[in-house]
């Protein structure tokens, strides 16, 4: 079945500690993004990508990092510099299209709390 | 600067009844307007992506409609379940390439 998997769906952190967040996506798709949701504030973008080996900051990017080597892979960094990382993360994948916006597909979520 | 905003917040009803969720948008430039569910703990799933150059679009019993002049989008469900209970959430890319803004959520009930 085609989809994108996130991984893990829980994890917690310690303060201080970097974590890394998975996304694989074997749609075929180009462009892959990263949200945070928080209750009550809606989806906010962190970083997104549109080909291999490049990447744009999106709206809340700071202390975040993001790798795209590999066109079904889009993991994200969450750093020690992310002040408030507590929240549920969601990675989404759509195909480019010229001219026209394609249709987004999300993944299940992971869920990080920072102790 | 594009602004999606969706109203209700919350919406509680008996079982078989048909709604409406309403999505306001304040950029009328855009590619196109996508509609999905969310259940609790959950990714989003999509459930119907309108094109600017069309004007509704049907699957199984949700209906959406697209007003580009007026800046609206509205998702009609037909003939409520339980199993439809959870929190709908419209977004539009503003003028570039999907970049989506998205409203913060209807969050539905439907009641047996």
């Amino acid at each position: 079945d085609g989809g994108i998997t996130q991984s893990p769906k829980y994890l917690f952190r310690k303060e201080g500690q970097n974590v890394t967040l998975s996304c694989e996506q074997n749609l075929n798709h180009d462009a892959m993004y990263w949200y945070r949701q928080d209750p009550g504030q809606g989806l906010r973008l962190i970083y997104y990508s549109q080909i291999v080996n490049d990447f744009q900051k999106g709206d809340i990017a700071e202390g975040y990092s993001v790798s795209r080597e590999k066109k079904e892979s889009f993991p994200l960094t969450v750093t020690s510099a992310q002040k408030n990382p507590t929240a549920f993360y969601l990675c989404a994948s759509t195909r480019r299209l010229a001219g026209e916006a394609g249709e987004l597909f999300f993944g299940e979520g992971s869920r990080l709390t920072v102790l | 600067k594009q602004e999606v905003t969706q109203i209700p917040a919350a919406l509680s009803v008996p079982e078989g009844e048909n709604l409406v969720l309403n999505c306001s948008f304040t950029d009328s430039a855009i590619y196109n307007l996508q509609w999905f569910r969310q259940d609790p703990g959950k990714g989003l799933t999509s459930l119907l992506l309108i094109q600017s150059s069309q004007r509704e679009q049907t699957s199984g019993r949700l209906n959406a409609s697209l007003d580009k002049s007026s800046g609206r989008s509205t998702l009609y469900i037909a003939a409520s379940q339980p199993g439809d209970s959870a929190t709908y959430l419209c977004a539009v890319p503003p003028g570039g390439f999907q970049k989506l803004v998205f409203g913060t959520g209807t969050r539905l009930l439907v009641s047996p």
